[in-house]
């Protein structure tokens, strides 16, 4: 059974970066897709981007460049970091496992960040 | 890309739900379904089209007929009230806007 949590800061300033930290237990980071997914509040889910365990990244278009993830694997841990934040970041930000077959089939709790001065 | 879903759908106890989802993904890319409940990850429901996972209800069923996928909850029960989200995957990932189930 994989379990992910999520871990950062709640609160980032406006124009700042957000970075969170995703933990990952019982599956190996190394051979599978891992994702960020974010969701504002009464919204629908927006994907961000994915990382494989071997580096390659995909990032979602919408999000211009400002999308950076990386994976270390003697840490079991891949990570988000979104720069030039406004208030539309502000959301509830999931990391998942993404499955070839199941795609999004583990997921973490969910950790909220708020983009406020 | 879009994926287009009916913002509710309201059933009673024992009644079936249909859940529709349309947009050009539907055509070219399987379709994953997601139920969300308040304060909670999405969870899988249906993956490529039409598969469960263990653990979810043989109540529920999906289809994609090539231009609209459709889940299907056959004697729908308040445990599965919430969101639903229809998902496409490729290179990119697309979530419809979702659909809230109510059965009552």
């Amino acid at each position: 059974q994989v379990q992910l949590q999520e871990s950062g800061p709640g609160l980032v300033q406006p124009s700042g970066t957000l970075s969170l930290t995703c933990t990952v237990s019982g599956g190996s980071i190394s051979s599978d897709y891992w994702s960020w997914i974010r969701q504002s509040a009464g919204k629908a889910p927006e994907w961000v981007g994915r990382i494989y365990g071997g580096g390659g990244t995909n990032y979602n278009p919408s999000l211009k460049g400002r999308v950076t993830m990386s994976v270390d694997t003697s840490k079991k841990q891949f990570s988000l970091k979104v720069t030039s934040v406004t208030a539309a970041d502000s959301a509830v930000y999931f990391c998942a496992r993404e499955d070839r077959v199941r795609l999004f089939d583990f997921w973490g709790q969910g950790t909220l960040v708020t983009v406020s001065a | 890309y879009e994926l287009t879903q009916p913002p509710s759908v309201s059933v009673s106890p024992g009644q079936t739900a249909r859940i529709t989802c349309s947009g050009d993904a539907v055509t070219s890319q399987y379709v994953y379904w997601y139920h969300q409940k308040p304060g909670q990850a999405p969870l899988l429901a249906i993956y490529r089209d039409s598969e469960r996972p263990s653990g979810i209800p043989e109540r529920y069923s999906a289809s994609n007929s090539g231009t609209a996928a459709t889940l299907t909850i056959s004697g729908a029960q308040a445990d599965d009230e919430g969101d639903y989200y229809c998902v496409s995957a490729g290179s990119s990932v697309l979530f419809g806007g979702g659909t809230k189930l109510t059965v009552l």
